[in-house]
């Protein structure tokens, strides 16, 4: 089955700086990876997500990536403010409608 | 739009007790799903239904768990019986059928199994 891998675990940035997410996935016919945010005691709530006919998509100050020959995909946050602290997943949908999610990544912007 | 209900919010019971968490789908989504969320084992899938229909329970841990949903707006996950390690935050999501549609999660239900 899919198998997705987050890194880093945990990222601080300083407000202002970009933030930047990677995660890699095993099965090359996964074909749809969205990205959710979780904040503290919070319910995950999608952010951004991309479909594996896309290399990249954009909305504001979040863009994501793909690369579907390596099997990776990032998530960039640019102008990082305090409220984008949280804990960060990636996912792939590995097939029918089932998400296999990343382990996640922890971040604290700090002003 | 109400959004996913789950209830209760949260729920503290003794080893051994039978536990049944609730959900109610978004009106007109035909795909839910339930998950799990530790800190060691992070978010996990562990079971999902396509009109009302079990299609993949790979993900539930042991016999002790079990999932229904007989009508197309409400989902239950029952433990019996409850161990201390089933302690987590049980999320139920729902969606519309096919790839490429957000899963709406509902708020959780912390559970602690004393």
């Amino acid at each position: 089955g899919e198998n997705v891998e987050q890194h880093p675990s945990t990222l601080s940035v300083q407000e202002g700086d970009s933030a930047v997410i990677k995660c890699t996935y095993s099965d090359s016919a996964s074909n749809y990876f969205p990205w959710y945010k979780q904040e503290l005691g919070k319910r995950p709530q999608l952010i951004i997500d991309i479909r594996s006919n896309v290399g990249e998509k954009k909305d504001q100050r979040i863009a994501v990536t793909l690369n579907k020959t390596a099997k990776h995909f990032s998530l960039h946050i640019t102008e990082t403010q305090p409220e984008d602290s949280a804990v960060y997943f990636c996912a792939a949908m590995e097939y029918g409608n089932k998400l296999v999610f990343g382990a996640g990544t922890i971040l604290r912007v700090k002003s | 739009d109400a959004g996913v209900i789950q209830s209760p919010r949260h729920e503290v019971t003794e080893m051994g007790q039978e536990v049944t968490l609730r959900c109610k789908p978004i009106s007109g989504h035909n795909s839910l799903f339930w998950y799990r969320q530790t800190m060691m084992r992070g978010l996990e899938l562990l079971i999902y239904f396509n009109n009302n229909v079990p299609i993949d329970d790979s993900g539930m841990p042991e016999d002790r768990f079990s999932a229904k949903m007989p009508n197309a707006s409400f989902s239950t996950l029952k433990i019996q019986p409850s161990e201390p390690r089933d302690s987590a935050v049980y999320f139920c999501a729902s969606s519309l059928i096919a790839s490429f549609n957000e899963q709406f999660f509902g708020p959780g239900t912390r559970l602690t199994v004393l």
